[in-house]
């Protein structure tokens, strides 16, 4: 199983561009989860969705957009890159439950000019 | 407010044991993560509490007193591959997972 795979692992944009992170999982995971990670602080959840379909904003959700039009991926768009979105992101899934871990990407790491 | 907080870094010698504290305040409790994460990679999952009392798993023991707002992860035998950042998450009353920033172990020889 490869688990949860994110595309691409780095990226490089300048400001006001848009581009497209890519996350897909092949574990039959209902929920997925798109947070960022900055240095000295804790994971913030951008987006997230419970099924196919559907979409929720999380702690942090302005700039981004996301889709999960098939069950095993889940998008995350910048549709005009800041530099205050220069940070890794990552993208977890797990099953149905509040005991259910959340399996993680190894992270794009992305940097806006 | 949600607030978590564990110490920020912390350093420790091969061999020995150390234990990693965790408080929080939350709106809401569902259960409690640990994570480890290496540098450069990804979370990995490593023990979930939900109810009062200790979790054991190898080398690796999880507590939770759930009164208290309190959760320490216990690390036996440290080897150096134990050298990474520890991340603790509550569950909220919304299901969703609150980060505390992490606390980065360094294991000496």
């Amino acid at each position: 199983n490869a688990g949860v795979t994110q595309t691409p692992k780095f990226r490089v944009l300048k400001t006001g561009q848009s581009m497209t992170l890519l996350c897909a999982q092949d574990m039959n995971h209902e929920y997925m989860y798109w947070y960022r990670q900055d240095p000295g602080m804790g994971l913030r959840l951008i987006h997230y969705s419970v099924g196919e379909g559907t979409t929720a904003k999380g702690e942090v959700p302005d700039g981004y957009n996301v889709s999960r039009l098939k069950k095993q991926n889940f998008l995350l768009g910048l549709e005009s890159a800041a530099p205050s979105q220069t940070s890794v992101y990552f993208c977890a899934s797990r099953l149905e439950g509040a005991n259910q871990p959340q399996h993680f990407g190894d992270g794009t790491r992305l940097s806006i000019l | 407010g949600q607030n978590i907080d564990q110490p920020t870094e912390m350093t420790a010698t091969e061999g020995a044991i150390v234990q990693i504290n965790c408080t929080y305040q939350t709106s809401g409790f569902n259960g409690l993560f640990w994570y480890q994460q290496h540098a450069g990679e990804a979370p990995t999952f490593l023990s979930y509490n939900v109810l009062d009392g200790l979790e054991e798993k190898g080398r690796f023991s999880s507590f939770l007193s759930r009164s208290k707002g309190y959760s320490y992860l216990l690390l036996k035998e440290l080897q150096m591959k134990d050298s990474a950042s520890y991340l603790c998450a509550i569950m909220d009353s919304n299901y969703q997972l609150i980060w505390g920033a992490g606390t980065k172990l360094i294991i000496k020889p």
